[in-house]
């Protein structure tokens, strides 16, 4: 059974960092591309971050040059380091796999709240 | 990248037919055969309904369909369930390795 569970949401200050976690089962991250997806309060979702094969990354607008996505192949985990946060960053956070052509996500995790305030 | 346009909610009574709008540019929607369509229930994880604009995942109903015409594609939800009461955000690739997401949809079964 395929599984994404993501952590690291909390309540931080503006200017603050924190790291989100993806841990995965039922797939390996190495062998698929990640991304994140968020959504604000009362908003629809965006999306925020890929991985792909070989760790070539891209970011939204909004986030480039604040946000990394990165990946533990070990852990079978996938990572969001998000620094320089601000109050449009709150959200619930998504960790989704991109599936056939990297067109599509097939498999969402519930998401973790992140408050910046 | 501007978000895809979608009609804030739609209604139907059960058993009827609903279709949910999701208007984007000749950049995203217009150039690509790549929208796909999510429903989300609050508080769960989102889920996939279609795919390349008219493809349904094995286990989704074939209730659910999906078509396109230019910049505007469409889901057309068929014989309206209380299950289906959810968001829907229609997505597309927008090519340079980027996703963009439509409004949202709420549906209400009546």
């Amino acid at each position: 059974e395929v599984q994404l569970v993501e952590s690291g949401g909390g309540l931080i200050q503006p200017g603050g960092s924190l790291r989100l976690s993806c841990e995965v089962s039922g797939f390996i991250v190495r062998s698929n591309y990640m991304s994140w997806v968020r959504q604000a309060p009362g908003k629809g979702l965006e999306w925020v971050s890929v991985i792909y094969g070989g760790d070539t990354t891209y970011y939204s607008d909004s986030v480039k040059g604040r946000f990394t996505i990165s990946r533990d192949s070990s852990k079978n985990t996938i990572y969001l380091q998000m620094n320089s946060l601000r109050v449009d960053d709150t959200a619930v956070y998504y960790c989704a796999r991109l599936g056939l052509q990297a067109t599509l996500f097939d498999y969402w995790g519930q998401g973790t709240l992140v408050t910046v305030s | 990248q501007s978000a895809l346009t979608q009609p804030r909610s739609v209604s139907g009574s059960p058993g009827q037919s609903v279709t949910i709008s999701c208007t984007g540019t000749s950049s995203d929607v217009g150039d690509y055969n790549f929208v796909s369509w999510y429903q989300h229930h609050p508080g769960k994880a989102p889920k996939l309904m279609i795919y390349d604009v008219i493809k349904r995942p094995s286990g989704v109903p074939d209730r659910f369909s999906g078509s396109k015409s230019g910049n505007t594609a469409s889901l057309t939800i068929s014989g309206l369930q209380a299950d289906d009461e959810a968001d829907y955000y229609c997505c597309s690739y927008a090519g340079s390795y980027n996703y963009v997401f439509g409004t949202g949809t709420t549906v209400t079964v009546l």
